[in-house]
């Protein structure tokens, strides 16, 4: 079925580096969603974006949807011990009602 | 105020038992969801019920039963607990489908001896 690849799957920094996860699909997506879960957390909405190179921005976080609609990044701009966290892209699937999970970027930070 | 609650958090059993996991929605949302993390953080849905309606039923042994009282309530019952059943278990929810924002519980920690 469609899948979105997403990499890397783990990325340490240093505090104040930058750090970009990548959200990869094989075919046109209507929407992606971005969730970040916490270690021992729980998945949290970040936010959704729906249209051709939409970029949004969330104070250090800068969300980018590709032109054709098959890729997405998530850029954190001088990352923080506060971001360390497992961010995972989703995208949902109107042909099969499922939220379709990429596979996960789990950021650490080191101090 | 919790919108999306989870009990138990924590499941420690034996192989072989059956064991159940609740969730309740305050939201007011019409669509539940019941989604499995394993050990290498992949989340795969397992069921989605819209105002107590099945709608969506993966590929899931049928060890797995979800129950939907209510639209605020979605339970999942596992019969004959196996070792692979270890995992998180978490339950969401939505106001109508897959395009809207999911808002997840806190999970439940499933560890089968």
């Amino acid at each position: 079925g469609q899948q979105v690849m997403q990499i890397p799957q783990y990325q340490h920094v240093q505090e104040g580096e930058d750090f970009t996860t990548y959200c990869n699909s094989s075919t046109t997506l209507s929407n992606i969603q971005w969730y970040k879960q916490r270690p021992g957390g729980h998945p949290v909405f970040l936010i959704q974006l729906v249209k051709s190179g939409e970029v949004k921005k969330q104070k250090r976080l800068t969300f980018q949807f590709g032109e054709a609609k098959k890729n997405s990044s998530l850029h954190i701009t001088a990352t923080q011990t506060t971001d360390v966290g497992t961010y995972f892209c989703a995208y949902g699937s109107s042909n099969t009602g499922k939220l379709i999970f990429g596979q996960g970027t789990t950021l650490q930070v080191k101090p | 105020d919790t919108a999306v609650s989870q009990t138990p958090k924590y499941l420690v059993t034996q192989m072989g038992n059956d064991k159940s996991i609740k969730c309740e929605q305050n939201l007011g949302h019409d669509t539940m969801y019941w989604y499995k993390q394993d050990s290498k953080k992949f989340l795969k849905i397992m069921f989605s019920y819209n105002n107590k309606e099945l709608i969506i039923n993966e590929t899931v042994p049928n060890r797995f039963s979800p129950k939907s009282p209510d639209k605020a309530h979605l339970n999942l019952h596992i019969n004959s607990l196996e070792l692979g059943d270890s995992a998180v278990y978490f339950c969401a929810s939505s106001s109508r489908g897959i395009q809207e924002t999911q808002y997840f519980g806190p999970g439940t920690r499933l560890l089968v001896l």
